[in-house]
């Protein structure tokens, strides 16, 4: 069975602080794909990073890394020096390739981080 | 290049009662899809269009249709309203539907309210 576990609901951190949000999935198949969406409170959720199951490069983006551990399922997201506007709800998300099943992700239930000035 | 847009964005409906909400994708993009993002449920799987076709839909009961016309907008629709519909509901397109590779970009929802 396909699911993505966010443990973490709520975090809250002081402005520069470094703040890591956790993602562990699970899948039977061998090619899949993880992301990270981000939803500010406009509602829309806005892609950050696709990663497939075959790379498990870590990635450095500005102030954003991710590292995918294949051996722990886990997939997780790091903001360094945080600012008042990385406030959202993360979520990570998982397709399955070999299913032919198109565009169907499944989500975790999300992190809302709040950044406090 | 305009984004996805979802119409309308809030509407207030009473239960019993049947909506269509409204999608267009990004220019060229041929796949739709849709999810209900509730807080106790969280961000579920709809159903997807690609080429006017039904590819896949999630566990959801037959109330919950939708289509696809030819210039890729898509509509869904929900029958007979349950307090339970009341969600944000979020459209997403992209250009192909190969199999979980793509990236999907999302519209600002519809957030319906059932009465």
């Amino acid at each position: 069975a396909q699911k993505v576990t966010q443990a973490q609901t709520e975090i809250s951190v002081v402005e520069k602080e470094d703040v890591t949000l956790d993602c562990v999935y699970e899948t039977r198949d061998t090619t899949y794909y993880l992301f990270w969406y981000k939803q500010p409170p406009s509602g829309e959720l806005v892609f950050l990073i696709r990663r497939n199951s075959f790379d498990e490069q870590n990635e450095i983006s500005g102030r954003y890394s991710w590292n995918f551990q294949k051996s722990t399922s886990s997939f997780n997201f790091t903001i360094t020096a945080s600012q008042v506007v990385d406030s959202a709800v993360y979520f990570c998300a998982l397709s399955e390739a070999s299913k032919n099943t198109g565009n169907q992700f499944y989500f975790g239930t999300g992190t809302s981080l709040t950044v406090i000035p | 290049k305009a984004g996805v847009t979802q119409t309308p964005r809030y509407l207030i409906k009473t239960r019993g009662q049947q909506v269509t909400l409204s999608c267009s994708p990004i220019s060229g993009h041929r796949s739709v899809s849709w999810y209900q993002q509730t807080p106790g449920q969280g961000l579920q799987f709809l159903f997807e269009y690609f080429s006017e076709t039904q590819r896949n839909k999630g566990n959801f009961p037959g109330r919950f249709s939708g289509r696809q016309f030819s210039n890729s907008r898509s509509e869904m629709n929900v029958s007979t309203l349950e307090l339970g519909d009341s969600a944000l509901y979020l459209c997403a397109s992209s250009f192909h539907s190969l199999s979980g590779a793509n990236v999907l970009t999302f519209g600002a929802g519809s957030r319906l309210t059932v009465l």
